[in-house]
């Protein structure tokens, strides 16, 4: 079935560049989500990419898209301490079911 | 920004009681979910439900799981009898048409003693 792995901690100073990194296994994919989850909070959706976008930017944020290696990456820019929250990778096919399947999440510490 | 409301916010009850988490998904979508996320695991998905009947679900969604959508605003999630192995939080979500993606609650974190 389908999968999605991330890494699961990530640690950077603040004004450095945070870069989250997430494989998938299903080739049918489609859309590619980034969710971010604060503390307590629930999963504020950050941005998505279709598959046959290779980059998307929206303000400090920029994913990327290899779709021949199933790899996508969230940079953050300038990363904030308001940046540290846990980050989920999810994809989704466009036929069939439109659940989406998630990773584990990727917690991203921002330190002074 | 229109959003999903979920409530209560944390819910703490007694093993083999039933429980019922509410949520109010945005008002013109027309798709709706709930989900699970066991602390520490990965957000799993339980059901969809669409024009007034599930329209997929998990093999986590057993016969003890219920859904409903009583009125034009609410979507509940029913579980009769919980378990101790309920606890986690449940998040609801909703989205619109069929290539918008789906906005999500804050959760509700489920306790069952």
């Amino acid at each position: 079935g389908e999968d999605v792995e991330q890494s699961l901690f990530l640690s950077v100073r603040e004004g450095d560049s945070s870069v989250i990194n997430c494989t998938y296994t299903d080739s049918s994919s489609t859309y590619l989500y980034w969710y971010k989850q604060e503390p307590g909070a629930g999963l504020q959706l950050l941005t998505y990419i279709f598959s046959n976008m290779d980059m998307k930017q929206d303000q400090r944020l920029t994913v990327l898209l290899n779709k021949k290696d199933k790899h996508l990456s969230l940079r953050i820019a300038d990363t904030q301490t308001g940046d540290s929250a846990i980050y989920f990778c999810a994809e989704r096919a466009s036929r069939g079911s439109y659940i989406p399947t998630f990773g584990r999440g990727t917690s991203l510490i921002v330190h002074p | 920004e229109p959003e999903v409301t979920q409530t209560p916010s944390h819910q703490v009850t007694q093993m083999g009681q039933e429980v019922i988490l509410r949520c109010v998904p945005i008002s013109n979508h027309l798709y709706f979910y709930w989900y699970r996320q066991i602390l520490g695991q990965k957000v799993e998905f339980l059901v969809s439900f669409y024009n007034n009947e599930i329209s997929e679900k998990s093999e986590i969604f057993d016969d003890q799981f219920s859904v409903e959508r009583p009125d034009g605003s609410n979507f509940t999630l029913k579980i009769r009898s919980t378990k101790l192995e309920d606890s986690a939080m449940y998040f609801c979500a909703s989205r619109g048409r069929s290539e918008q993606p789906q906005h999500f609650g804050d959760g509700t974190r489920l306790s069952i003693l």
